[in-house]
């Protein structure tokens, strides 16, 4: 089946530092990458909609120069957290669709927990 | 994407079926129904989906009413493992639709 591979898993930062955290499709290419961001108890909220060649779409509210993601190759998609701070302290969550017919299905990776201190 | 409405929260004995019910009145003609479960600090795992006629996997069942303004996931055995959010999205399936999540149900399998 379609698996995303997320990096890391976790990460503890400083405040004010940036943190990159990386998504890959492993065994298809993905034209398009969604990333989420979910609060404790609650749940998962899009942030970016990322195509391949493209710039993303940001939801609203979701500050795209803090934010920075990048979709540079059909199974390479990249979030940015610049200047992190301890608001920005979330669950980070990348998916990305797979084509086994019409409907297919959404894959998700299995997320990064992003603690800035 | 059509919203949809579950129970926050359910309980089910281990070995027995769950059932997991899943409104979901403004659904459009070209909408599937997915079904996804997110075990704690985990990312989503993909279960099922489906348009009108009733799915069967390996791991769940997933029956939609004949108007398919409802549907329900089964877990026919239930493990302790089974125990995670349970979200049912409705989303057109095609081109570039992001999944949107609602608050989903929390399944607790009891030993």
């Amino acid at each position: 089946g379609a698996v995303v591979s997320q990096h890391p898993s976790w990460v503890i930062c400083k405040s004010g530092t940036s943190v990159k955290i990386e998504c890959r499709s492993l065994d298809f290419q993905a034209t398009t990458m969604f990333w989420y961001r979910q609060f404790p108890k609650q749940s998962l909220m899009l942030m970016a909609t990322s195509n391949e060649g493209s710039k993303a779409t940001y939801e609203q509210g979701v500050e795209k120069d803090k934010f920075l993601i990048n979709h540079a190759s059909l199974t390479l998609s990249t979030l940015t957290v610049t200047s992190a701070h301890p608001e920005d302290s979330s669950f980070y969550i990348c998916s990305a669709r797979w084509f086994r017919d019409r409907s297919g299905g959404y894959t998700f990776g299995s997320g990064t927990r992003l603690t800035v201190v | 994407d059509a919203k949809t409405t579950q129970p926050t929260s359910m309980d089910c004995a281990e070995g027995r079926a769950a059932n997991l019910p899943c409104n979901h009145s403004t659904i459009s003609g070209n909408e599937y129904v997915y079904w996804y479960r997110q075990i704690h600090s985990q990312g989503p795992q993909y279960i099922i989906h489906g348009l009108k006629n009733n799915e069967t996997n390996e791991m769940a069942s997933l029956i939609i009413t004949e108007d398919r303004k409802s549907s329900t996931l089964i877990l026919p055995h239930a493990t302790l493992r089974d125990t995670a959010v349970y979200y049912c999205i409705v989303n057109p399936g095609a081109g570039s639709y992001q999944l949107t999540f609602g608050k989903g149900t929390k399944l607790s399998v009891i030993p």
